[in-house]
């Protein structure tokens, strides 16, 4: 299987911050990876698809790029509600997997 | 509104069988894969297994940890997705999520809409 290394596990930051989360694939994915956001006790959200493709509705300040086998998800200027829990996922091929997640946290 | 709604779940022995029922509208279920994602208490997410759409014969995929033991079903006329769950152990014990997967572009896929999940406890 797939292995995704994701980091850093935590991150402290301000409001209005520019925060970056790195996904590493164990072998090449091409362009098959998204982008999750997930706050406590609710369901998942995608924010990104096919590496860098914004999910309709999702604000601008997330962006993602990368191909092959390195994964960045960037938020450009933290607004309070984006602190939350952040998670990458491979659709390359069977089983898909995450990435361990990223708890992005107020400072 | 595009909506998934999970029923089922609940306290179960290990050993024992539990079934998941994720009610799928405001699309055409047959024309989608289907997902089951789980988290365990405090941890991450772990995918579960996939049901193809029709297109693809409705065909599955498993984690090699559920794999002979969970299997993932459809009734497109009840326009849901079903979890069955057997030989259930603690550690299959988390909130499962019946997530739809969108392809783009017919080139990538990715999950686009999550149920609200079911938690599933396994203990004695």
């Amino acid at each position: 299987a797939i292995q995704m290394t994701q980091f850093p596990s935590s991150l402290s930051a301000s409001v209005g911050d520019r925060v970056t989360i790195t996904c590493r694939a164990s072998q090449g994915i091409t362009y098959d990876l998204g982008w999750y956001q997930q706050k406590p006790g609710k369901a998942p959200k995608l924010l990104i698809y096919a590496a860098s493709s914004l999910q309709s509705g999702v604000p601008s300040r997330f962006s993602g790029s990368g191909s092959g086998t390195d994964f960045t998800l960037t938020i450009s200027s933290l607004q309070p509600e984006d602190f939350a829990t952040y998670y990458c996922l491979h659709d390359y091929t069977y089983p898909l997997t995450f990435g361990q997640g990223t708890r992005l946290e107020i400072k | 509104e595009v909506q998934l709604v999970e029923s089922g779940g609940g306290l179960v022995q290990p050993g024992g069988s539990l079934r998941l029922s994720c009610a799928a509208s405001g699309f055409t279920l047959s024309d989608h894969h289907m997902d089951w994602v789980r988290q365990a208490p405090g941890k991450g997410l772990e995918w579960v297994g996939r049901t193809r759409n029709k297109a693809k014969s409705y065909t599955t995929e498993y984690t090699a940890s559920v794999k002979g033991r969970f299997s993932i079903s459809r009734g497109d006329s009840e326009n849901s997705v079903f979890l069955q769950m057997n030989s259930l152990k603690t550690e299959d014990t988390a909130v499962y999520y019946c997530v739809r997967v969108r392809n783009y572009n017919t080139n990538y896929d990715a999950l686009d809409i999550w149920g609200q999940g079911r938690k599933v406890t396994v203990s004695s």
